[in-house]
């Protein structure tokens, strides 16, 4: 199975911060990887797919790079309603694996 | 509008066996494939399988091949996980999705909650 890394596993922020996490892939997946961003008690929502691009509707102060082995969800400037859980999803090879997540907190 | 309606809350005993069900709307449900997503207490998103009613190809987590099967029924454009020889581990928030096109699960049904407890 391709394993997912993701890091930081948490982090505290302060609205306005410019944030980046990054996903780790154990092999190669091209640009098969999409972003979620998850609330509590809710399910999980596509923010980026294809590695880069932004799911409808999804502010633009997201975004996503990478291909290959590395990839970055950034968020240009937090707003209050960003304080989620996220996590990437390799969707190259099954089965489809998912990172732990990273868990933004408030400052 | 799309959209992807699970089943209830559902309480089991281990050793028994539980089916959720995931109702599509809104969409040609026979041309994209549905996958399934658990999530148990604290612990993240593990994928566990996925089925294309189409032509009801499956692929499922090799962890849990042999305990969990995947199943379609277009005339109600339903889907189905089925998940036997339950344990407590097992309890935990079970989600079904639509995979977009291998650009990974654009919508998301509301989650069915299952508890496993003697």
């Amino acid at each position: 199975d391709i394993q997912m890394t993701q890091s930081p596993s948490s982090l505290s922020a302060s609205v306005g911060d410019r944030v980046t996490i990054t996903c780790r892939a154990s092999q190669v997946i091209g640009n098969d990887l999409s972003w979620y961003q998850q609330k509590p008690r809710q399910a999980p929502r596509r923010l980026i797919h294809a590695a880069a691009n932004l799911h409808s509707g999804v502010p633009s102060r997201f975004s996503g790079a990478g291909s290959g082995t590395q990839f970055t969800l950034t968020i240009s400037s937090l707003q209050p309603e960003d304080f989620a859980t996220y996590f990437c999803l390799q969707h190259n090879e099954y089965p489809h694996t998912f990172g732990p997540g990273t868990r933004i907190d408030i400052k | 509008e799309i959209q992807l309606l699970q089943s209830g809350p559902e309480v089991k005993k281990p050793g028994e066996s539980l089916r959720i069900s995931c109702q599509g709307s809104g969409y040609v449900f026979r041309g994209y494939w549905i996958g399934w997503v658990r999530q148990r207490p604290g612990i993240g998103l593990e994928w566990l399988g996925i089925i294309y009613p189409g032509d009801s190809d499956t692929r499922a987590s090799p962890s849990l091949q042999g305990q969990i099967s995947i199943s379609a029924d277009e005339s109600t454009s339903t889907t189905y996980l089925q998940v036997n020889s339950l344990k407590n581990t097992d309890t935990g928030m079970y989600y079904c999705a639509r995979a977009d096109g291998g650009q990974g699960f654009d919508y998301w049904g509301q989650g069915s909650l299952v508890t496993v407890s003697s």
